[in-house]
């Protein structure tokens, strides 16, 4: 059974780079069927993609967050990581990992996911 | 950029009962990139429902999704007293490249 795990410091600075990896486990990241994602949710509130990536390293990014994310692969370790540079308390979420199901040459939903990390930007 | 909006907000009801849950896009939709999730408090979401109207594994036969172009439908059949939890629908824009989500529709025990 695939698990996703996440995990990374809870707490950033103002100005930092948050960074998180994400731990694949149960089957193997490079895959030809998926992508990998990044999913954040801030407390109390609604979900917002980040961005996914494959395995050869092409990523797809959200528009709003692209100039200050970077998203990266290590096939050998079975990871893939998130950086998001000069946060603020408004990056503060949990976010999660999931596997992104591709479906004719697109990504598509989201299954599984791991269970979320949350970040607390403040300094 | 396409706006998923989820109605109603909030919907009390009881077990037994028929939920139908909607989601409207702003701009017409693939079917093949409208997907369901259920969240419960402290849990990561879970996939219910792709491609419109395909339930993922292990999903209860009670989950039914249905919907094209602009407005799609999650209905429970007969809620068991686990189904009480925020429902998110998401969707993939190709104009803009990104997967947005709904804002949720929470259930709850009437």
């Amino acid at each position: 059974q695939l698990q996703l795990q996440e995990s990374g410091p809870g707490l950033v600075k103002p100005s930092e780079t948050l960074s998180l990896t994400c731990t694949v486990s149960g089957g193997s990241i490079s895959s030809s069927s998926y992508y990998w994602g990044w999913i954040r949710q801030p407390p109390g509130k609604g979900l917002e993609w980040i961005g996914s990536i494959y395995y050869s390293g092409s990523t797809y990014y959200n528009p709003s967050l692209k100039s200050r994310v970077t998203i990266s692969v290590d096939t050998s370790k079975n990871q893939f990581s998130l950086k998001l540079s000069s946060v603020t308390a408004a990056d503060t979420a949990v976010y999660y990992c999931a596997r992104h199901v591709l479906v004719v040459a697109l990504p598509d939903w989201f299954d599984p996911w791991g269970q979320g990390t949350l970040v607390t930007v403040s300094s | 950029e396409i706006v998923l909006t989820q109605s109603p907000g909030t919907l009390s009801l009881s077990p037994g009962e028929r939920a139908t849950l909607s989601c409207r896009a702003s701009q017409s939709v693939s079917s093949s990139y409208l997907a369901w999730y259920q969240q419960k408090p402290g849990q990561a979401p879970r996939l219910l429902i792709y491609g419109a109207s395909s339930r993922a594994t292990g999903i209860p036969d009670r989950f039914s999704g249905s919907g094209s172009g602009t407005d799609f439908t999650l209905t429970i059949s007969r809620l068991e007293p686990e189904d009480f939890a925020v429902y998110y629908c998401q969707q993939y824009g190709s104009s803009q490249g990104v997967y947005t989500f709904g804002q949720g529709t929470k259930l709850e025990i009437k």
